[in-house]
């Protein structure tokens, strides 16, 4: 079945030590995103690709970088991880179709729980 | 930054009883998305309506939009206890990107 694969499902680092999350996708979408989203909140949007062109969000700190290598995989990397950013971080993707690029639903990958110690 | 507010923030209701939650926007949009999401699990994608429609529908769900008024209501009807999760709008903004943003969520309860 085409999916969002998000590795590892839980990840645990120590404060400041670098850590990338993983994202994959089969369905070829042209777009992908990176949420985070804190215990009963909203998700919040970090960044998104629109095939190679990263495009991301005023308010997302310089701590969190991405990289899309392919169409299929995306990055997240924390450089130095603080107490708040433990957090479900999700994985999207979304494509676009026609002259205009008319932008279709989203999928979700099953997330990462982050905890920082 | 989040886009939209929903209402109410939390919701019980019985079970066969219908359940609406609102979603609130501040920009133009060109979709509107509702998500359920249960406990501590990924998102469900439920509906997504364009701009230039008003209504859809998806087994017993209702989802109406009223741009001019830059709201949207999602309708349950007959709510099961399986029903009950957090259900969130997501938007994104007319002429400016691929973004979707999420509202504050609501969190429905169906007692059996």
């Amino acid at each position: 079945d085409a999916m969002v694969i998000q590795n590892p499902r839980y990840q645990v680092t120590q404060f400041g030590k670098p850590v990338t999350l993983s994202c994959s996708q089969t369905l070829n979408h042209n777009v992908m995103y990176w949420y985070q989203q804190k215990s009963s909140q909203a998700p919040k949007l970090l960044f998104h690709y629109y095939d190679k062109d990263f495009n991301n969000e005023a308010d997302t700190p310089d701590n969190f970088q991405s990289r899309r290598p392919n169409t299929s995989f995306c990055f997240l990397d924390i450089r130095s991880p603080g107490l708040g950013d433990a957090a479900m971080y999700l994985c999207a993707t979304s494509r676009t179709t026609g002259e205009g690029a008319r932008l279709h639903e989203q999928y979700f990958g099953p997330g990462t729980r982050l905890t920082v110690t | 930054s989040q886009q939209g507010e929903e209402d109410p923030q939390a919701l019980s209701i019985q079970e066969g009883e219908n359940a609406t939650m609102n979603c609130s926007y501040k920009t133009s949009i060109n979709n509107l998305q509702w998500y359920r999401q249960n406990s501590g699990r990924g998102l469900v994608h439920l509906i997504l309506i364009r701009s230039n429609e008003r209504e859809k529908h998806s087994g017993r769900l209702r989802v109406t939009l009223d741009t001019s008024k830059k709201s949207s209501s999602l309708l349950i009807t007959a709510s099961r206890a399986a029903d009950t999760a957090s259900y969130f709008c997501a938007t994104d903004r007319r002429f400016t990107g691929n973004q979707f943003y999420f509202g504050t969520g609501t969190s429905l309860t169906v007692i059996p």
